[in-house]
C-alpha cells in the first residue's frame, strides 16, 4: 500500500479504549470542520464533520469537539476497533476567501489487539 | 455506484515527459479539487474548479495545469517544470464550493517519475 504520513505523530491504544485525536487548527476565520481517515493506498474518508456555531457534534462511536477560542478540534473514538488503525486529518474551511478545505498534517492511530 | 474514479493508481514516467491524471465522478457534484500527499505532511492544494470552464490556483500550482470542460471531469497535467512530481495524487468533489459540504475523495494516483 501507500506510505502515507512516515513520519506522523502516533497514537497507540489498546482494542476497546476510547481515543483521543487532536487537532490544532490555523485560522479563527474558519466556519466549518471536517475529520478524515485514511488507510494505507486509499483517499481519505469522510468521518464527521462540525461547523462553527457549535461545540460539539456525536456520530456513531464518533464524537467531534470544538474550542473556538484556543483554536481546537478533537476526534473521541470510543471502544476503539482495530479497523480504526489508519492516519486522521482534520480539515477547515475558511470563512473568506478561497472555499477550499485547509488539512493538518495528520495523526496515525494504531489499535492494539 | 456513485463515486470519484482516478485512473490510473500507478503511473511511471520519466523526467522531462508531462504526463496527465484522470479523474471523473458521477456525484453531478459542482466542485471538484486536486491534492498532492507526500509522506510526513497533509494534503496539499494544487487547482480547484467551482463550475465548468472555470478554476483557481490552490497552495502549489507551479508546474501543474487543468481543464474543466465537462462537470463530471477534471484532469491534472503535471508538466516537466514540476520540480519533485513523484507524489501520491488525491481528486475530490464537492456539492458546492465546498461550503459546509465535505469533500468525497478518489483513491489516488501514484506518480513516480525518474
Amino acid at each position: 500500500g501507500e506510505s502515507v504520513g512516515l513520519h506522523l505523530p502516533t497514537l497507540s491504544v489498546q482494542e476497546g479504549d476510547n481515543s483521543i485525536i487532536n487537532c490544532a487548527y490555523s485560522n479563527s476565520a474558519s466556519d466549518y470542520f471536517i475529520w478524515y481517515k485514511q488507510e494505507s493506498g486509499k483517499g481519505p474518508q469522510f468521518i464527521i464533520d462540525i461547523r462553527s456555531n457549535m461545540d460539539k457534534r456525536q456520530g456513531q462511536r464518533v464524537t467531534v469537539l470544538l474550542n473556538k477560542t484556543v483554536k481546537h478540534l478533537s476526534l473521541q473514538i470510543a471502544a476503539t476497533q482495530p479497523g480504526d488503525s489508519a492516519v486522521y486529518f482534520c480539515a477547515e474551511l475558511m470563512d473568506t476567501g478561497r472555499r477550499a478545505l485547509t488539512f493538518g498534517s495528520g495523526t496515525r492511530l494504531q489499535v492494539q489487539p | 455506484d456513485g463515486g470519484i474514479t482516478q485512473s490510473p493508481k500507478y503511473l511511471f514516467r520519466k523526467e522531462g515527459q508531462n504526463v496527465t491524471l484522470s479523474c471523473e465522478q458521477n456525484l453531478n457534484h459542482d466542485a471538484m479539487y486536486w491534492y498532492r500527499q507526500d509522506p510526513g505532511q497533509g494534503l496539499r492544494l494544487i487547482y480547484y474548479s467551482q463550475i465548468v470552464n472555470d478554476f483557481q490556483k490552490g497552495d502549489i500550482a507551479e508546474g501543474y495545469s487543468v481543464s474543466r470542460e465537462k462537470k463530471e471531469s477534471f484532469p491534472l497535467t503535471v508538466t516537466s517544470a514540476q520540480k519533485n512530481p513523484t507524489a501520491f495524487y488525491l481528486c475530490a468533489s464537492s456539492l458546492r464550493d465546498g461550503s459546509n459540504s465535505p469533500l468525497h475523495f478518489g483513491n489516488g494516483t501514484r506518480l513516480t517519475v525518474t
